[in-house]
């Protein structure tokens, strides 16, 4: 049964303390995405991977950091120097190939109180 | 900076209605777009990648028809049936750029 799982659905934290969402998928993809969503927003992007062991900013990188030590985990961290980090994470991967499309795991929401 | 724009943001139609929705994207640099449908408490599911000015795309009921000079798509949903109800994204990719554009989305709401 393949697939992109995100653990856990929801999470709560205290200001001030990091959190790590996690996020494994088991078809095989190279590509991996890490988004955010916020309300009258669309998804932005916070970091995306091509492949193991290399990993690029997105567009609202800050407060955020990665890892893609295993093709199938790409952990996001989000560090207690995200001024807003109440929000909806939504992970994602691709197969290799430029136009495939994105298959996304089911997403977590934080609140950070 | 690149903007995708999609309308109307939403719509309420009755089952059996054919709509059809917007997405609006730059047209220098197109490398490729992207729907895809968002169901309440799903994951976005892709509905279709369109690449070359022209392309028509079609899945069951829905299809989808690209102009990349112009620097648009319209996706249609033909007898709305309210398992359509859902929130349809698209996503535009500039060039070799591997990251996703993407538009706000037009909410859908079919009514039996």
């Amino acid at each position: 049964d393949g697939g992109i799982t995100q653990s856990p659905k929801y999470l709560f934290r205290k200001e001030g303390q990091n959190v790590t969402l996690s996020c494994e998928q088991n078809l095989n993809h190279d590509a991996m995405y890490w988004y955010r969503q916020d309300p009258g927003q669309g998804l932005r992007l916070i970091y995306y991977s091509q492949i193991v062991n290399d990993f690029q900013k997105g567009d609202i990188a800050e407060g955020y950091s990665v890892s893609r030590e295993k093709k199938e985990s790409f952990p996001l961290t989000v560090t207690s120097a995200q001024k807003n980090p109440t929000a909806f994470y939504l992970c994602a991967s691709k197969p290799g190939g430029s136009y495939n499309e994105q298959f996304f795991g089911p997403g977590t929401r934080l609140t950070v109180l | 900076i690149l903007n995708v724009e999609q309308s109307p943001q939403s719509l309420h139609v009755q089952e059996g209605d054919s709509t059809n929705f917007t997405c609006s994207f730059p047209s220098s640099n197109f490398y490729a777009l992207h729907w895809y449908r968002w169901e309440t408490a799903k994951s976005p599911e892709a509905l279709f990648v369109m690449t070359l000015n022209g392309d028509e795309k079609k899945k069951g009921r829905i299809s989808a028809t690209l102009n990349t000079k112009e620097g648009y798509s319209y996706l249609y949903i033909k007898g709305s049936q309210p398992e359509d109800s859902a929130t349809y994204l698209c996503a535009f990719n500039a060039g070799n750029n591997r990251k996703l554009i993407w538009g706000l989305g037009t909410s859908l709401a079919v009514n039996p």
